[in-house]
């Protein structure tokens, strides 16, 4: 089983500001099966990146990914008020299970 | 519009059994596998299992395999998750996610779409 891990675990920063969110792979992984998502309280998760570096439909550009073997990156450029959620990557590289990371939870400072 | 319209919220006694749905909404069933991820009350993903409604093909998590059980009815475009004997670490979230693939391979590469999820509490 292939395990994601997300750092950091909570970052605060303010509106306006760039945001960092790193997925690190146990194992290396094609950039072609790694996903991100955005989940916002009492809401179902929404699909932001796939494949490591492209946009799901409707995503602002301020939503880049980047990334490849065991390192991937989602960037957020310029921070709305409404990007403060919890962010989650997963992969599907290896045969089930399709792991998620543990999250990392991006809170207005 | 696409959508996942989820079963309302669920309340069991431990040992007992449920069944859940998910009905498909502005697309056809067909060609795209359907499965469930569960989320623990603050805590992260964990996906379970997906079906492929032309041919019933299951993938399970080994987490839960064998605890659940995924299926479809191709007929009215909803897919189940169904449980025989809860446990109260059943207890959580559980969304219906339409998964997608690479048309040049087939193979799954994320979640575009999301039910709203359905809440199950298991508590004697």
């Amino acid at each position: 089983e292939i395990v994601l891990a997300q750092s950091p675990g909570t970052l605060s920063l303010s509106p306006g500001e760039r945001a960092t969110l790193s997925c690190r792979a146990s194992q290396s992984i094609s950039s072609h099966f790694l996903a991100w998502y955005q989940q916002k309280p009492g809401q179902a998760p929404r699909l932001l990146i796939y494949g490591a570096s492209s946009r799901a439909t409707g995503i602002p550009d301020r939503f880049s990914g980047s990334g490849s073997g065991t390192d991937f990156t989602l960037t957020i450029s310029r921070l709305e008020p409404e990007d403060f959620a919890v962010y989650y990557c997963q992969q599907y590289d290896s045969s089930p299970p399709y792991t998620f990371g543990q999250g990392t939870n991006l809170e207005i400072k | 519009e696409v959508q996942l319209v989820q079963s309302g919220a669920a309340v069991r006694k431990p040992g007992e059994s449920l069944k859940i749905s998910c009905k498909t909404s502005g697309y056809g069933i067909s060609g795209y596998w359907i499965g469930w991820v569960r989320q623990m009350p603050g805590k992260s993903l964990e996906w379970m299992g997906i079906i492929y409604p032309d041919d019933f093909e299951t993938r399970y998590s080994p987490s839960f395999r064998g605890q659940v059980t995924i299926s479809v009815d191709k007929s009215i475009g909803t897919a189940y998750l169904q449980w025989r004997s809860l446990r109260a670490s059943d207890s959580a979230t559980y969304y219906c996610a339409r998964h997608v693939t690479y048309d040049s391979n087939g193979y799954i590469y994320a979640v575009d779409v999301w039910g709203q999820g359905t809440t199950v509490t298991v508590s004697s």
